[in-house]
């Protein structure tokens, strides 16, 4: 039982690259969540999804676009990053209203 | 507009006393509050939660309490131990809706000196 995990851990891009963060649980949780975290920052929400095949805005969405094909996955897009989105991601899962499990992070530097 | 504040970005406390972590919200229509724990290059884990019908819950070593009036909660850690050494963030749910979208604090890092 892994819990939540993402891959990749750490990653560098340079702007106007594009690229995916996956999220993968194995709790059968139907809520994925995604979060950014910046230095001074709280944990902010960017989108989640309340089941397979739906998703949606949370509270800093712009510049992210998100899939939910299976149950046990959700994964977060960059299309054409910029280094405003330096930071780090988690990845978080949950049955209805309780509580979030996290995944370990994936670093983000974008040059 | 910052919903839930840690004014204390840092604390420091000797091992086996008592650290206390607070966390200020600025809204009322708040369901839930939590804790979370947080080590280096890790994902925060839950610690504890209270729901706003109380006022106190405890879990061991930790107690978290919420004074509604005051829109003001607490972490008591008794005794404190290094492991204990890490960012804490609180965290609110909204009432309402489908889901428990968590709106967080900006973290305190507590050191626990031996």
């Amino acid at each position: 039982n892994a819990g939540v995990t993402q891959t990749p851990k750490f990653r560098v891009l340079k702007t106007g690259q594009s690229m995916t963060l996956l999220c993968a649980q194995d709790m059968n949780h139907e809520y994925m969540y995604w979060y950014r975290q910046d230095p001074g920052m709280g944990l902010r929400l960017i989108h989640y999804s309340v089941g397979e095949g739906t998703t949606a805005k949370g509270e800093v969405p712009d510049g992210y676009n998100v899939s939910r094909l299976k149950k046990q996955n959700f994964l977060l897009g960059l299309e054409s990053a910029a280094p405003s989105q330096t930071s780090v991601y988690f990845c978080a899962s949950s049955y209805a209203r309780q509580t979030q499990y996290f995944g370990p992070g994936t670093r983000l530097l974008v040059l | 507009d910052q919903q839930v504040k840690q004014n204390s970005p840092s604390l420091s406390v000797q091992e086996g006393r008592i650290s206390i972590l607070n966390c200020d919200y600025t809204n009322s229509m708040f369901d839930y509050f939590l804790w979370y724990k947080k080590y280096p290059a890790e994902g925060p884990t839950f610690l504890i939660s209270i729901s706003s019908i109380k006022d106190k819950n405890e879990d061991g070593r930790f107690t978290v309490f919420l004074n509604k009036s005051a829109k003001h909660l607490s972490l008591h850690i008794v005794p404190s131990q290094p492991g204990d050494s890490a960012v804490y963030f609180c965290a609110a749910i909204p009432y309402g809706g489908a889901t428990n979208k968590l709106i967080f604090g900006t973290g305190t890092l507590l050191a626990v000196q031996p």
